[in-house]
């Protein structure tokens, strides 16, 4: 996927460590997004980032946490991993600037497969 | 709030047919709409896109449009192929842009 690279693709880990998924794009887009996809629920925006530093929460936010210090890169923080946690997590970029720019597209990276035992 | 209702799955359909994935949506103010594919195993990619009302998306033969009266965004293809079985999802964005609603993803498989 073209400019953004997510890290890592696969992930098996144990309930109550802390996870850390990296989204890295070379586009310089302003905006950036966290989902995660399940069975029968589509993509849910976990948090999402509008700049460096300036986060908000999504539907899904709770025992998620995000920092994004560079406009490259976000970072998605499972603090205590749970097995509710388990799922295919998706970074996506997007340019911003409203609807007056054009309809903003979101760009989607490979995704990251997170398996809590 | 937003929000994207579309067809339940799976849908099989044989090579040739032809395909109807039904997607409504809930929306203040004019949001864009989009189809969104995912093949196994990658990401989502953008299929096509309509920024206002009466717009036609299309790309690769699928096209949908952007009906306000209805709030559907229904995708079709009149020819189906075994190349086109995915995942299919169906999106909105917020009024200001930068918010996106997506719909639960309709499962396609085309057999020969």
């Amino acid at each position: 996927d073209a400019g953004i690279t997510q890290s890592p693709r696969h992930k098996v880990t144990e309930t109550g460590t802390p996870v850390t998924l990296r989204c890295h794009q070379t586009e310089n887009h302003r905006y950036m997004y966290w989902y995660r996809q399940d069975p029968g629920h589509g993509l849910r925006l976990i948090h999402y980032s509008y700049g460096v530093k300036d986060t908000d929460k999504g539907e899904v936010s709770d025992g998620y946490s995000v920092s994004r210090s560079k406009t490259e890169d976000f970072l998605l923080t499972l603090e205590s991993a749970t097995s509710s946690q388990t799922s295919v997590y998706f970074c996506a970029i997007s340019l911003g600037g409203g609807l007056s720019s054009g309809a903003n597209v979101l760009t989607f990276g490979a995704g990251s497969r997170l398996t809590v035992l | 709030g937003d929000s994207v209702t579309q067809m339940e799955g799976p849908v099989t359909l044989s090579e040739e047919a032809f395909l109807t994935i039904n997607c409504t949506y809930t929306a203040t103010g004019y949001p864009s709409l989009f189809w969104y594919v995912q093949y196994p195993g990658e990401g989502l990619q953008l299929l096509l896109k309509a920024t206002k009302a009466d717009d036609k998306g299309s790309n690769k033969g699928f096209e949908a449009t952007y009906r306000k009266e209805t709030t559907s965004f229904h995708l079709e293809k009149g020819s189906v192929q075994v190349s086109d079985s995915a995942v299919y999802f169906c999106a909105l964005s917020s009024n200001t842009g930068n918010q996106f609603y997506f719909g639960t993803g309709t499962s396609l498989t085309v057999i020969p």
